[in-house]
């Protein structure tokens, strides 16, 4: 059983596009994390999000990105106008204690 | 800056042919290292987490070790359901995200 969902599994979309990605946690947790990974590279950090707030973010979140948790529940990743450095998988972490699990995570393909 | 190496990049090893990943870190204060299965097109599957050097977690034929500097995977008698891409990430302060490395390519071949 996956500790979070993720939607869509994958998205194609055209450069300068705005994209919304999103992540359902199976239980109510509070601590979630954004990361990517480009094709051959290492997994990234891009923001934390605790009890509803952002906690940190890397030098990679920057203006065009952005996080919500618009419900209550699911968490949506939004980046306003992609470029094709963005494609990459993202994927969507729950935190319990110091360890950290992952959904399945959506690949996202910029032409 | 929080660093992790990962080698080898890739190991090709046969069925029964045990093995050990490596996992170096350079960290100001480590407060876990945790090791994660990927498959391809997939997230990362959580195996193991470690907390304090000379501590030993195993799992199925998977047993991780740590020292104050690097962590072992050592793979016993390996199966080509084992195949994929370990990942070592490191956790160190606080509320802060998990650091990884590149990841080790295991091809296990029948």
């Amino acid at each position: 059983e996956p500790e979070v969902t993720q939607t869509p599994s994958h998205q194609v979309t055209q450069m300068g596009q705005e994209v919304i990605l999103r992540c359902v946690p199976i239980s109510n947790h509070l601590y979630f994390y954004w990361y990517r990974q480009i094709l051959g590279q290492k997994v990234e950090f891009l923001v934390s999000f605790y009890n509803n707030e952002i906690s940190e973010k890397s030098e990679i979140f920057d203006d065009q990105f952005s996080v919500e948790r618009p419900d209550g529940s699911n968490f949506t990743l939004k980046i306003r106008s992609t470029k094709l450095e963005d494609s990459a998988m993202y994927f969507c972490a729950r935190r319990q204690g110091y360890e950290q699990y992952f959904g399945p995570g959506t690949r996202l393909t910029v032409t | 800056e929080d660093q992790v190496t990962q080698s080898p990049e890739a190991l090709r090893l046969q069925e029964g042919e045990s093995s050990s990943l490596n996992c170096s870190y350079t960290v100001s204060g480590l407060r876990g290292l945790f090791w994660y299965r990927q498959d391809p097109g997939k997230g990362p599957e959580f195996l193991f987490t470690l907390y304090s050097a000379g501590e030993e977690k195993e799992k199925e034929r998977l047993k991780a070790t740590l020292t104050k500097k690097e962590s072992f995977l050592h793979i016993t008698a390996p199966k080509p359901e084992d195949s994929a891409t370990y990942l070592c990430a490191v956790h160190t302060s606080g509320n802060t995200p998990l650091v990884f490395g590149k990841g080790t390519r295991l091809s296990v071949i029948a």
